[in-house]
This record gives C-alpha cells, sequence and structure tokens, in this order.
C-alpha cells in the first residue's frame, strides 16, 4: 500500500483557480468512490472539504471542487484568497478496510 | 457540536509502547455508522493511516504497522485507545484522532498530540 502522490507545493495569485492533483492506483482511486480531501492549518486540526470524490459537507464553501479522471483525483481552489493558504491532504479507500493519504501539498497564496 | 481530544505522554522512550486516549464529547460514540481511527503526522511529512475501531469492536490497522498496532474503545466513558509498541524515532509525529464515516472519510478531528521518541 504506497501513499498517493501530490505535488510537493502550488501556488496562485489572489482571486485566481488552483487545482491539485493526488495520483493513485486501480486498487483505491480508481476503483473506489470514496476519495476525501482535508484541509490542514499547521497547529490546528484538520478539516473535511471534500467528500466522495467531489460532495462537499454542510459550510464548506462551493469554490472547493473535487473531481476524478481514472486513478488521479484533483482539488480546485477557485477565487484564492489568503486564508487558503494551507497544506491539502487527499485520501482514499483502498480495499480491504484500509485508506491511504496522499504526501500533501502546500499551497501558497502569493 | 463533535469535539475530540488527544491525550497521552509527550515523551517516549525507544522500544516502549505508546498508549493515547481520545476523548469524545458532544456526541455518543456508539451513534451513527461511525468507526473512530487515529491518524499521524511525521515531522515534514503527510498523514499516515494508523488505524480504526467500530463501536463494536472490530478493529482496521494499516498493514505496516498492524504488528504494532492495538485500538481499543470504552464506551462506558466515550473514549477509544491507541496503542504502539516497540516505539524507534520514525514514530515520532503528531498524532490524531478523528471519527471515521464507515472507512470512507474523516470528518471530526482532534487537534492532534505531539509524541516524541527518545531516550
Amino acid at each position: 500500500q504506497s501513499a498517493l502522490t501530490q505535488p510537493r507545493s502550488v501556488s496562485g495569485s489572489p482571486g485566481q483557480s488552483v487545482t491539485i492533483s493526488c495520483t493513485g492506483t486501480s486498487n483505491d482511486i480508481g476503483t473506489y468512490d470514496y476519495v476525501s480531501w482535508y484541509q490542514h492549518h499547521p497547529g490546528k486540526a484538520p478539516k473535511l472539504i471534500i467528500y466522495d470524490v467531489n460532495k462537499r459537507p454542510s459550510g464548506v464553501p462551493d469554490r472547493f471542487s473535487g473531481s476524478r479522471s481514472g486513478n488521479t483525483a484533483s482539488l480546485t481552489i477557485s477565487g484564492l484568497q489568503a486564508e487558503h493558504e494551507a497544506d491539502y491532504y487527499c485520501c482514499s479507500y483502498a480495499g480491504s478496510y484500509t485508506l491511504v493519504f496522499g504526501g500533501g501539498t502546500k499551497l501558497t497564496v502569493l | 457540536q463533535l469535539q475530540l481530544q488527544e491525550s497521552g505522554p509527550g515523551l517516549v522512550k525507544p522500544s516502549e509502547t505508546l498508549s493515547l486516549n481520545c476523548t469524545v464529547s458532544g456526541g455518543s460514540i456508539t451513534s451513527g455508522a461511525n468507526y473512530w481511527g487515529w491518524i499521524r503526522q511525521s515531522p515534514g511529512k503527510g498523514l499516515e493511516w494508523i488505524g480504526s475501531i467500530y463501536y463494536g469492536g472490530s478493529t482496521y490497522s494499516h498493514p505496516s504497522l498492524s504488528s504494532r498496532v492495538a485500538i481499543s474503545i470504552d464506551t462506558s466513558n466515550n473514549q477509544f485507545s491507541l496503542r504502539l509498541s516497540s516505539m524507534t524515532a520514525a514514530d515520532t509525529a503528531i498524532y490524531f484522532c478523528a471519527r471515521d464515516h464507515w472507512q470512507q472519510h474523516f470528518d471530526s478531528w482532534g487537534q492532534g498530540t505531539l509524541v516524541t521518541v527518545s531516550s
């Protein structure tokens, strides 16, 4: 069971959109509809922002969206704001009652 | 609103066993279709799922840690616990507890507790 692959860092200017990719395999992202994304400001509790590939929990604005193509899931944040600067993690169910996370992506708002 | 709080020692000696508790408030640990999980973040690295437990007692853990992991649940005190044996420096991390919705996603998290392995 290997970690999902995310870019180490991405950046964007306020108002722009950014997309973070998360690449897995046919044993996780490619098979199961249980891909989730988390926003983590260091020192605080991680926050669920996307689940089941593209669903948003109550209270999460629609500027956050999720998608999947094959073995790769993506998180798009539109209308970047300074408060979006954080670490973002993807996670997928990987069968046999196991879960796997990505290595995390640091988003910098320029 | 559901809240989770980790507690335990901040320092563990090599080869010893780590014991952490997670206290759940604002809801019952036995309600809903929920598992309860442990996740960690090693320095400079990403999140790693350690394992999860269903309130009925069924447990599941990361294949690479399964031989060292024990997760238990105390429904009377609304708590669940992690024991990780044979600790090494590689186990130094922030340990989070979280509500695991049917092994699909983690929808409520604690703030995490730093555990350092050092003699």
